[in-house]
């Protein structure tokens, strides 16, 4: 099974500051159609999760610009420009290339400092 | 409006038996791979089972494999979990997600298994 590895598992920031959150996997996540399906999930307190970023870098209906997805092979990052009181929650990255099983990674918690 | 609505959850004892369902709207529900996820109290997300568009390809995470069986009825815009043998760790929040990308979340139905 490929194994997803987040860090930080804690990040604490300051309003209007960036914040980077890094996912590693334990296998190249290039398909062999030559995609990479590596997507990041928002979870807010209380609330269901909701997809930002599919295939790496590309942000879903509705994700503020300020959210940025990039990486290749096993290293990915999320970034968020300027962090906003609305995006305090647990970011999880997820491996959809190399299945079953599909896995996420353990969570990143975001709070404000 | 794309929409999932879980329903099911409940408090059952070990080794008891329950069957989740997730009523699909605003979409061809028919179109799409179908997934079922759980969160555990305080735990992340964790995939369960995953059901191809016509119900002919079926997986189920490790754990899970000979208890729970996920399926679907395409004329009920529909997709089920049926879990049997329950066991404490099996204690979560059940969400279904459209699609192997998940793309879009329900709001989640409570499984609590304790006696």
């Amino acid at each position: 099974d490929v194994v997803m590895t987040q860090s930080p598992l804690s990040l604490p920031v300051t309003l209007g500051q960036p914040a980077s959150i890094s996912c590693r996997s334990s296998q190249s996540l290039v398909y062999s159609d030559g995609n990479t399906y590596l997507h990041w999930f928002q979870q807010r307190p209380g609330q269901s999760p909701r997809r930002l970023i599919y295939k790496v870098s590309n942000r879903d209906s509705g994700v503020p610009d300020r959210f940025s997805g990039s990486g290749s092979g096993t290293d990915f990052t999320l970034k968020i420009s300027r962090v906003e009181a609305e995006d305090v929650g647990i970011y999880y990255c997820m491996q959809g290339t190399h299945w079953p099983p599909w896995t996420f990674g353990q969570g990143t918690k975001v709070e404000i400092k | 409006e794309v929409q999932l609505v879980e329903s099911g959850g409940a408090l059952v004892q070990p080794g008891g038996s329950l069957r989740l369902s997730c009523a699909a709207s605003g979409f061809t529900f028919s179109s799409y791979w179908m997934s079922w996820v759980r969160q555990a109290p305080g735990k992340g997300l964790e995939w369960v089972a995953n059901i191809k568009q016509d119900g002919s390809v079926k997986y189920h995470v490790d754990s899970v494999k000979g208890r729970f069986t996920i399926s679907r009825d395409n004329a009920e815009n529909s997709l089920f979990l049926q879990m049997n043998s329950l066991r404490a760790e099996d204690t979560a929040v059940y969400y279904c997600a459209r699609a192997l990308s998940m793309d879009v979340w329900g709001q989640g139905t409570t499984v609590t298994v304790s006696s």
